[in-house]
């Protein structure tokens, strides 16, 4: 299987203050995760690519002093929020990336959060 | 950038009806992937299909890179066929990034 989640699967939250968000490949190793961020009726833009033990790699127009990724482990990543505001609100998801064992990798998605900021 | 246009943008069809989604995208590709997102946002896997033909069931998928479009067909649907189908791709040198479409909104009507 290749099973990947996310915690929390919603989180409401006051301007000003910090959300960390989780994601975790349950049953692979993932060298590479990847953060998107969907809004209502649109499809899902990539935000970052997460390298297990280094910096992540920023989409151009993605923030990296508000948008915190941390990729410590090959099972998890974590992306923070900082400083959120209402613009912030948004569906964010994260994928891990598992080889196909032909050279190309197939990613998977974890659930989703849904993160209101009021 | 690759650019994956996705057709139709809705679909409204009665339940056991055979739809034809497609996917075309403006450089080759190393990676093809559908997805069907489902009402409460999780994107399932449906196919990893970068050339060739696969079938899981009612559905199948057809990409005939050479040509840069990707078919997935959905036979005999059912109400829980229902949400947004979305295509996305890895460009040849992408490092492993996925491009998606803006996806098939799809409603299938008991």
């Amino acid at each position: 299987g290749a099973v990947v989640s996310q915690h929390p699967s919603w989180v409401i939250c006051k301007s000003g203050t910090s959300v960390k968000i989780e994601c975790r490949s349950l049953d692979f190793q993932a060298t590479t995760m990847f953060w998107y961020r969907q809004f209502p009726k649109q499809s899902l833009m990539l935000m970052a690519t997460s390298n297990e033990g280094s910096k992540a790699t920023y989409e151009q127009g993605v923030e990296k002093d508000k948008f915190l990724i941390n990729h410590a482990s090959l099972t998890l990543s974590t992306l923070t929020v900082t400083s959120a505001h209402p613009e912030d609100s948004s569906f964010y998801i994260c994928s891990a990336s598992k080889s196909t064992g032909y050279s190309y990798n197939e990613q998977f998605f974890g659930p989703g959060t849904r993160l209101t900021v009021l | 950038g690759i650019q994956v246009e996705q057709s139709p943008p809705d679909l409204i069809l009665q339940e056991g009806a055979n739809s034809t989604l497609r996917c075309n995208f403006s450089d080759s590709v190393n990676n093809l992937q559908w997805f069907h997102q489902n009402p409460w946002g999780q994107l399932i896997n449906l196919f990893y299909i970068p050339s060739g033909t696969k079938q899981n069931g009612r559905l199948s998928a057809t990409t005939v890179a050479t040509e840069r479009y990707s078919l997935l067909y959905i036979s005999s649907s059912q109400t829980t066929d229902s949400g947004v189908y979305f295509c996305a791709v890895e460009r040849s040198a992408g490092a492993q990034k996925l491009v998606f479409g803006q996806g098939t909104r799809l409603t299938i009507n008991p």
